[in-house]
């Protein structure tokens, strides 16, 4: 059974720390790897789209890596600051899941002040 | 409004109610999704309509039924739910139909259900 897993579950950390989200998968064919936040109250965003044959995606003080030979993909938070709290959500597509996501359950962050 | 509104955003009901749930999408997709999120669990897809079809049915217990009247409106019809259908139900939308092939999906709010 094709699985994401994302340890810890809950993750609180002071502000201006650097940090880093685990995202673990089961099955190395995959097509992409995504990375989602949830705010409370409120739908979720994408953030970032690693595909298979990329090693790494950026955007603003977020990094995603992928390693598909290990399963696992981490995202680097650079600076954190309140604002970044939420809950972080990574999704896989793997290759015969007729291309639906298959999510983790989560990582919920907070940015002490 | 823009991007994907959902109503109610919050829902109490008796299991013996039927309710239904809405989503409407600014976005001009052709695909709209139904997910249930339980506590502390992963996102289970239980709908994906592409063009006002169902494409894929996971396996939803029939008390939940599925509506697109047209590409920018999706329901949930809830008939006899159980305590354990308790979640939060959110619909998303995206271009195409294939949800995991780079095409980015766009997330409501959300429904909160609790379910007496």
């Amino acid at each position: 059974k094709q699985e994401v897993t994302q340890i810890p579950a809950a993750l609180s950390v002071p502000e201006g720390e650097n940090l880093v989200l685990n995202c673990s998968f089961t099955d190395s064919a995959i097509y992409n790897l995504q990375w989602f936040r949830q705010d409370p109250g409120k739908g979720l965003t994408s953030l970032l789209l690693i595909q298979s044959s990329q090693r790494e995606q950026t955007s603003g003080r977020l990094n995603a890596s992928l390693d598909k030979s290990s399963g696992r993909s981490t995202l680097y938070i650079a600076a954190s600051q309140p604002g970044d709290s939420a809950t972080y959500l990574c999704a896989v597509t793997f290759m015969d899941s007729n291309y639906q996501l298959i999510w983790g359950a989560g990582t919920k962050l907070i940015i002490k002040p | 409004e823009t991007g994907v509104t959902q109503t109610p955003r919050h829902l109490v009901m008796g299991m013996t109610n039927k309710k239904s749930l809405k989503c409407e999408q600014h976005l001009g997709h052709n695909a709209m999704y139904w997910y249930k999120q339980s506590a502390k669990k992963p996102l289970e897809l239980m709908f994906v309509y592409s063009l006002e079809e169902r494409v894929e049915n996971n396996s939803v217990p029939s008390r939940f039924s599925p509506e697109c009247p047209n590409s920018s409106h999706l329901f949930l019809h809830l008939h006899t739910l159980q305590p354990e259908d308790s979640a939060l139900y959110l619909c998303a939308s995206s271009q195409g139909e294939r949800q995991g092939a780079g095409e980015t999906q766009y997330f409501g709010p959300g429904t909160r259900l609790l379910v007496l």
